[in-house]
């Protein structure tokens, strides 16, 4: 059973701290995501990663950073956060291909609320 | 540009009733393409995809090409469908690919 686990499920943090979210998955998947869904804008993709240490900016990667040290674990990094930053963050992991195109395995998300 | 547009944001039917989730795309070439459910409290899962043609808990989804549709229907909504709706389409950039999701529409199924 595929498992996607984000370390923390809900956050307080003030505007202007760091903020690192954490994504572990335990299926040797290569690929790795990060989106942030909002209600009436549904998902929207930070960023992704295909590999260790290799990333790809998405649709949103203004105020972002990511890191990926560990096939198994993708970070997501707010260096300093921000109230518009309030939002929940979506991991998620697929196995590498392109056709046909894997299924993505979510974890529980992180919801993140900047004061 | 590839694009995934889901044009309502709520659908609320009684149960038995038959349902229709629209999406539509924009997409160069043959696409492929997904329905993603979240129920409450639960984790974002894939429903189906357009390459399988299989049905899943009932749902059929069917892609038009000339309408460039992948409406999700089922004939008799139960309450357990109450859940929120994600179409999504791959895009491939290089040797990579991505997911690209609408914005969802939010089904409710009164009893």
């Amino acid at each position: 059973d595929v498992k996607v686990t984000q370390s923390s499920r809900y956050l307080v943090k003030r505007t202007g701290e760091k903020v690192f979210l954490e994504c572990v998955q335990d299926m040797d998947h290569e690929n790795m995501f990060w989106y942030r869904q909002d209600p009436g804008l549904g998902l929207r993709l930070i960023y992704f990663s295909y590999d260790v240490k290799m990333k790809e900016k998405g649709d949103i990667p203004e105020g972002y950073s990511v890191s990926r040290e560990k096939k198994e674990r993708f970070s997501l990094i707010l260096e300093s956060a921000s109230t518009n930053q309030t939002s929940m963050y979506l991991c998620a992991s697929s196995l590498k291909a392109t056709r046909p195109f894997r299924e993505l395995f979510f974890g529980e998300g992180s919801r993140l609320t900047v004061l | 540009a590839q694009r995934v547009t889901q044009p309502e944001k709520l659908l609320s039917v009684f149960k038995g009733a038959p349902v229709e989730l629209k999406c539509n795309y924009s997409y160069s070439g043959s696409p492929e393409l997904f329905w993603y459910v979240q129920y409450s409290r639960q984790r974002l899962q894939l429903l189906l995809r357009h390459i399988s043609r299989e049905s899943i808990k009932g749902f059929t989804a069917d892609l038009n090409k000339g309408e460039t549709s992948f409406h999700l229907k089922k004939p008799f909504a139960q309450e357990e469908d109450s859940a929120m709706y994600y179409c999504a389409l791959p895009s491939i950039t290089g040797a990579n690919s991505k997911l690209t999701f609408g914005k969802g529409i939010t089904l409710s199924v009164r009893p």
